[in-house]
């Protein structure tokens, strides 16, 4: 069956960078995108971009350029997310889902990132 | 890129019907856009119950409907359950952007 298991909690002080990863497992790791998204506390979904990981091309919305790195390790069908200069702000949830083609088919379990100091 | 337009709330009683708008503009939920539709729980990940417009994933109840109308799309709640409160977002892709935008959601809750 198909999963996408995260890393853990995280913690970082403003400034700081943290990465998320996103291993995937039952069905063919190149054959379909890995988007991410976040959820700060009580809000919506925010959708942040996608990489393929058969071609390692990727595209971020503009709020994120700059400042966000998508990478994947296709050896063991894992997905990476990035960020730096945290801000408080960027205290969420973040999640990897998989693409198949316009939707988000499977999604990862989640993983709280707080930014405090 | 703007979130998608969904009202902040809905309410129904069980077994009524209900509806979630989701508007946008011709770049994103109008033209030939996919759009799908998102339930989540709280503390739970986002679960897909519609996918390009008005497909349902095996799964998911017959009950869950999906439409759209120029720049609108809708889904619709029929024969509303306990288990169908929970909070709900649209999706679509933006078209010549090869970018993808969220509705704002919108908690249901059944009364």
């Amino acid at each position: 069956q198909v999963q996408l298991v995260q890393s853990g909690a995280e913690v970082k002080k403003p400034g700081a960078s943290v990465k998320v990863s996103c291993k995937a497992s039952g069905y063919t790791f190149s054959n379909s995108y890995i988007h991410w998204v976040r959820q700060a506390p009580g809000q919506g979904l925010e959708w942040m971009g996608w990489i393929n990981p058969n071609s390692g091309s990727t595209k971020f919305t503009q709020k994120f350029q700059g400042r966000v790195t998508m990478t994947r390790d296709t050896t063991i069908t894992t997905a990476y997310m990035e960020l730096n200069r945290l801000q408080a702000d960027d205290t969420a949830v973040y999640y990897c889902a998989r693409g198949p083609e316009w939707d988000f088919d499977y999604w990862g379990q989640g993983t709280l990132v707080t930014v405090s100091s | 890129q703007s979130a998608l337009t969904q009202p902040a709330s809905v309410s129904g009683s069980p077994g009524q019907s209900i509806t979630i708008s989701c508007s946008g503009n011709i770049a994103d939920v109008g033209g030939h856009n996919p759009v799908s539709w998102y339930q989540q729980y709280p503390g739970k990940a986002p679960k897909v119950i519609i996918y390009e417009v008005s497909r349902r994933p095996s799964g998911v109840s017959n009950r869950f409907s999906g439409s759209k109308s120029g720049n609108t799309a809708s889904l619709t709640i029929s024969g509303l359950q306990a288990e169908d409160e929970a909070d709900y977002y649209c999706c679509a892709y933006v078209a010549f952007t090869t970018n993808w935008v969220f509705g704002g959601g919108t908690r249901l809750t059944v009364v």
